[in-house]
């Protein structure tokens, strides 16, 4: 069970806006922590995507956005394309009486129907 | 442009010592701007960090898998490496090394290598 809850898929039609939500607890995104999203197509590695929860790296499109408040973050895409058919990981850090820890979420599978 | 390449066993007996080194390209390892981690993805399963390491030597690891993991640096060779004990079919899964960028809210992974999978079984 991850520390961080994502749903496990979503989907959405070309051209349409989808969001995936993360969702911690106070010792994590509600600690003030950033909160960071990754996009792996099938069979390669993960790609950073969002950093800092709202920062994307040079060559990323606009058409991706995070934001996070209280105890949850959020990844939009606007103007769904078929290339955006991937899994998404939020990524955060816990700190908590059992030890400190980089934290990922389960991971959300993106249907371009 | 920094570059990771992972290289290792893939195929690990169980009880045995998982061992991993990644090499690093385009950059050096003993860069303030970094630190270095390991992340492990079982097959058809999320990620999991595994630990990290900064050039000076400093080590972080994930609570769940202290007792047996061990990262080391090697800056004469820009390489960083894994050690994993005892391991189990659980351990079974593509293992990354990746950069972690350090913020004051939190750190990120920003390079990552392409993966190797390793796989425990007799």
């Amino acid at each position: 069970q991850s520390v961080l809850t994502q749903p496990p898929s979503v989907s959405g039609a070309p051209g349409q806006r989808v969001t995936i939500s993360c969702t911690g607890s106070s010792s994590n995104i509600g600690a003030g922590y950033d909160v960071h999203w990754y996009q792996q197509l099938p069979g390669t590695a993960p790609k950073l995507l969002i950093y800092g929860n709202s920062n994307r790296p040079s060559g990323v499109p606009d058409r991706f956005s995070g934001s996070k408040s209280g105890t949850s973050a959020s990844l939009a895409i606007t103007g769904l394309q078929a290339e955006d058919e991937a899994d998404y990981y939020c990524q955060s850090y816990d700190s908590s009486l059992s030890g400190s820890r980089v934290v990922f979420g389960g991971g959300t599978k993106l249907t371009v129907l | 442009q920094l570059q990771l390449q992972e290289s290792g066993p893939g195929l690990v007996k169980p009880s045995e010592t998982l061992s991993l080194t990644c090499t690093v390209s385009g950059g050096s390892i003993s860069s303030s701007s970094y630190y270095w981690g390991w992340i492990r993805q079982p097959p058809g399963k999320g990620l999991e960090w595994i630990g990290s390491i900064y050039y000076s030597g400093s080590t972080y690891y994930n609570p769940s898998l202290k007792s047996r993991v061990t990262i080391s640096v090697d800056t004469s060779k820009n390489q960083f490496s894994l050690k994993l004990s005892s391991v189990t079919a659980a351990d079974t899964a593509v293992y990354y090394c990746a950069s972690l960028s350090i913020a004051v809210a939190g750190a990120h992974f920003q390079h990552w290598g392409q993966g190797t999978l390793v796989t425990v079984s007799s």
